[in-house]
């Protein structure tokens, strides 16, 4: 079965510094892998997708099939990143039904 | 164009009492997903409605949820009746395929509280 593993449940860090969210993912298919945010009284957004390679608000993540991981980088952290990330994976066989990490609260001190 | 919508944002009901919690997904959007987070716990799939059909219910925990989708447009998600465990904040996500682009779009959620 898939799973998504986010190791860190709290990052804290000055605003300026590099952020690195670490998330690792289990499945035998090929998923499509997404970060989600989610700012103080906010709905879940998605931040980025591995499948367009973007960087969105400074951010970027690159999928690295052998170690299985998808790590969220920021390198200039900044106050209005303070929020709430979810690493998740979806397969289009499965429906795009979500499974999702268990998501790392990042707040970035001033 | 709204977003996805939910009703209601907060719910407090007693064990055995009956919920039921609506979405209304985004228009013309097929795809409709019930998620949801109990607390400390990861957010987990609950099942998919693609139009009026029940694509996946894998993830409906006991039959004490019921979730229905009639007309294809807005969904209702019962639960009755209610017990302590299903406490958590419920999410819907609708999305349309369009080639490689399979975005869902969440909506606010609904806080369940069970007491």
């Amino acid at each position: 079965a898939q799973r998504v593993t986010q190791p860190e449940k709290l990052l804290s860090v000055f605003k300026g510094a590099p952020v690195e969210l670490k998330c690792n993912y289990s499945y035998s298919g090929s998923p499509e892998l997404f970060w989600y945010v989610q700012y103080s009284r906010q709905r879940l957004q998605l931040l980025l997708r591995h499948i367009s390679r973007e960087s969105i608000k400074g951010f970027t993540a690159d999928l690295n099939k052998g170690e299985t991981s998808f790590h969220l980088k920021k390198p200039f952290a900044q106050e209005e990143d303070s929020a709430m990330y979810y690493c998740a994976l979806s397969e289009r066989a499965a429906g795009n039904k979500l499974t999702f990490g268990g998501g790392t609260r990042v707040l970035v001190k001033p | 164009e709204a977003g996805v919508t939910q009703f209601p944002s907060h719910s407090v009901i007693e064990k055995g009492q009956t919920v039921t919690l609506r979405c209304d997904p985004i228009s013309g959007h097929d795809n409709l997903y019930w998620y949801r987070r109990v607390m400390g716990k990861e957010i987990k799939f609950l099942l998919h409605f693609v139009k009026e059909s029940k694509q996946d219910e894998s993830g409906m925990p006991n039959n004490r949820f019921l979730a229905e989708r009639t007309g294809g447009t807005y969904s209702t998600l019962k639960v009755q009746p209610a017990e302590l465990e299903d406490s958590g904040v419920y999410f819907c996500a609708s999305s349309q395929e369009r080639g490689w682009n399979t975005e869902a779009f969440f909506g606010q959620g609904t806080r369940l509280t069970v007491v």
